[in-house]
């Protein structure tokens, strides 16, 4: 098993629409990331579950509703979403702490049409 | 307040070639921890290294080679004898211990091509 997998890896969808995009960690980790990628931009840290609670919400809009059941899962909820939410979603796993690095998925690039 | 910034945002280079990313990071903490991470075309991120803010030695890895500075708040990072599977997308990150390490900041990232 690789070390974190998302799904799907593309996902096109209407701006009425809602889906979800998953990511499961094999890797034993607390801490878990969704990190948006757009191009030109840095990566933006989006929320971050540790044990299960969310420890950040980087001022997200209401649109994107993370959720994390257990310490393997990972989920962002999606709905009415607008074209410039279009980009590449990173999850990504660690120990948790400021000294531990971080291990990503591949990314689910999501098209708003 | 925390940042990092990459100022190359390409670099194109000829096979075999040296090149050297930099990295330059502003900070307040004394603790701090400096990574360096890949993006290869297949979109995930690849840990390449990391560096606490108390141990300034200089590090090789094969062709890889980091040079971190506290004068010059500076981490770069350099690839002796570029191959063409070293294309790929860098990035400089920095974690704070205050934040617990939940608000890891990135660099905009230096897009390297190597050409063969």
């Amino acid at each position: 098993e690789t070390g974190v997998t998302q799904t799907p890896r593309h996902l096109v969808m209407g701006m009425t629409n809602k889906k979800s995009l998953k990511c499961e960690q094999h890797l034993g980790h607390n801490a878990m990331y969704w990190y948006k990628q757009s191009a030109k931009k840095p990566l933006e840290l989006m929320f971050v579950y540790n044990f299960k609670e969310q420890t950040e919400n980087n001022s997200v809009p209401s649109r994107f509703s993370p959720e994390c059941p257990n310490s393997s899962h990972l989920f962002l909820h999606l709905h009415t979403l607008q074209p410039e939410d279009s980009a590449l979603y990173l999850c990504a796993s660690s120990l948790g702490g400021a000294s531990y690095e971080q291990y990503f998925g591949p990314g689910t690039r999501l098209t708003v049409t | 307040a925390q940042k990092v910034t990459q100022a190359q945002t390409e670099i194109s280079v000829v096979e075999k070639e040296d090149v050297t990313l930099d990295c330059v990071y502003e900070t307040r903490d004394t603790t701090y921890y400096l990574f360096w991470y890949k993006q290869p075309p297949s979109g995930e991120l690849v840990f390449l290294i990391r560096r606490n803010s108390f141990d300034e030695q200089n590090e090789i890895s094969g062709r890889y080679s980091w040079n971190f500075q506290k004068s010059t708040s500076s981490f770069n990072f350099t690839i002796t004898a570029s191959q063409v599977v070293d294309s790929a997308v860098y990035f400089c990150a920095l974690s704070e211990a205050s934040t617990g390490g939940f608000k890891t900041i990135f660099g905009a990232g230096t897009r390297l091509f190597v050409k063969a």
